[in-house]
């Protein structure tokens, strides 16, 4: 079974820059995988942040602030959560997921972001 | 608006059976799949099962699969899990989850509030 990984925490300062990764094993073609990422706050259920392909197969959920966006490194097999200017708000857990051609579904392990 | 409630969780003791309800509003429910999701205390998210809108077509994850079943009811709006011979590691919130495309399946766009199963003796 694939298995995504995800450093589990990142701290950020308020107004800078985070950038969360979701990394596949090598000889997984990343590519043609459609990205998705939640966010999970404590005691509330995942809500669905945007879903990342490629730059022209992009979707952002309904009343997601575009501070969050989605990219690819293919060079690292990984996917990239950026929160821009990073607000108190953000501290959160933050998973991805992908789903496989075998009609199943595999999450990270979560990286758990803390706004100092 | 989209809501998903989930009913059913509760404590059970190993080996039991539970069944945990899902129902639907504030969208078209038969024309998506719909998956369970689960957490364990502390835990990340682990993929259970999914159902086609049409339950034609189901999988399983290999943790569950031959004890639990997921069954929907598109007259009333609700998807089920069936939950059998229940296991100390089973224990975990439930969470119900829409699936996005109507055409196919593979991604979440909607979460239900989640229902805590505890399996002890």
């Amino acid at each position: 079974q694939a298995v995504l990984t995800q450093p589990s925490s990142l701290s950020a300062s308020p107004g800078a820059s985070a950038s969360l990764t979701c990394t596949l094993p090598s000889g997984i073609n990343f590519v043609i995988y459609r990205i998705y990422w939640y966010q999970q706050k404590p005691g509330s259920p995942p809500h669905f942040l945007l879903r990342y392909t490629s730059d022209s197969d992009y979707l952002q959920g309904s009343g997601v602030p575009s501070r969050f966006s989605g990219s690819k490194d293919a060079s690292a097999n990984a996917a990239i959560l950026l929160i821009s200017g990073v607000q108190s708000e953000d501290e959160a857990d933050y998973f991805c997921m992908i789903w496989l051609s075998s009609a199943s579904m595999i999450f990270g392990g979560g990286t758990k972001l803390t706004v100092l | 608006q989209v809501q998903l409630v989930e009913s059913g969780g509760g404590v059970v003791q190993p080996g039991g059976s539970l069944r945990l309800s899902c129902e639907g509003s504030g969208f078209t429910f038969s024309r998506y799949p719909f998956h369970w999701v689960r957490q364990a205390p502390g835990k990340g998210l682990e993929w259970v099962a999914v159902l086609s809108y049409d339950e034609v077509s189901q999988n399983y994850a290999g943790s569950v699969r031959g004890r639990f079943t997921i069954s929907r009811d598109n007259s009333r709006s609700t998807v089920y899990l069936q939950m059998n011979s229940l296991k100390a590691e089973d224990t975990a919130i439930y969470y119900c989850a829409k699936d996005m495309y109507i055409n196919g399946w593979g991604g979440i766009d909607f979460w239900g509030q989640g229902t805590l199963v505890t399996v002890s003796s």
